[in-house]
């Protein structure tokens, strides 16, 4: 399967503790998204990627929250001290093109998503 | 700001019959619009979209989806509905001159069908 991958799939921890999560996208997608979907609602934009270049932040990622994407490849996303409302599933896409007035922009591939518990 | 409101939480039809599930959008300018769908542990999975042109899109699966700029909705509709379309249905807008592409989903809309 050469979809987007998405590790750990579940992650339970205690509240203060650190987690980190991997994406590997689509080989050649140059653009990577980050989502986080809380019971109930739509999927909340993170953060993007254009390679390696992080070029936007949503105000939910707050500081205790960083995201890579080292060598335009596979991204990780880190939450330090994690607190029960980070509790979601995070979730991963992308896409090999877009830009502005791209028509093709906003299709994205999406992996299954991990699941974070805070205890 | 851009907002994607999907008033019904879920929707309930019967095998074979046609079916609708709705959503508004509010956004400065011209829109462009989405559908996703989200099956039981899978991923998200984009089903149409809306640029520019003819406001009735054709997607995926046999669903389809009206432009109504007046009334600000972009409704998801299919002619006969199956049991296997029993899903999580999403509607997303995105600004067309973001570059960063990022979209804004609605809360979603659960689809039962039901044989």
């Amino acid at each position: 399967d050469t979809g987007v991958s998405q590790n750990p799939r579940h992650k339970i921890t205690k509240r203060g503790q650190n987690v980190t999560f991997r994406c590997d996208p689509i080989s050649e997608h140059n653009r990577l998204y980050w989502y986080r979907q809380t019971l109930g609602q739509g999927p909340e934009f993170l953060t993007y990627f254009q390679n390696e270049a992080q070029l936007e932040k949503s105000r939910l990622l707050s500081d205790r929250f960083s995201a890579e994407r080292p060598k335009g490849s596979f991204s990780t996303l880190e939450i330090q001290r994690t607190e029960q409302g980070d509790s979601a599933m995070y979730l991963c896409a992308s896409s090999p093109r877009g830009g502005a007035r791209d028509p093709d922009g906003g299709e994205l591939f999406f992996g299954e998503g991990s699941r974070l518990t805070v205890l | 700001a851009q907002s994607v409101a999907q008033p019904e939480d879920q929707v309930n039809v019967a095998e074979g019959n046609p079916l609708t599930v709705k959503c508004t959008y509010s956004v400065s300018g011209n829109p462009y619009l989405f559908w996703y769908v989200q099956y039981p542990n899978r991923g998200l999975q984009f089903l149409l979209k809306y640029i520019t042109g003819d406001n009735l899109v054709k997607g995926s699966y046999g669903f389809e989806a009206e432009f109504n700029k007046s009334q600000t909705s972009f409704h998801l509709k299919k002619p006969s509905a199956l049991v296997s379309d029993s899903a999580l249905y999403f509607c997303a807008v995105r600004d067309p001159d973001n570059a960063g592409n990022m979209l804004t989903f609605g809360g979603g809309t659960r689809l039962m069908v039901k044989p």
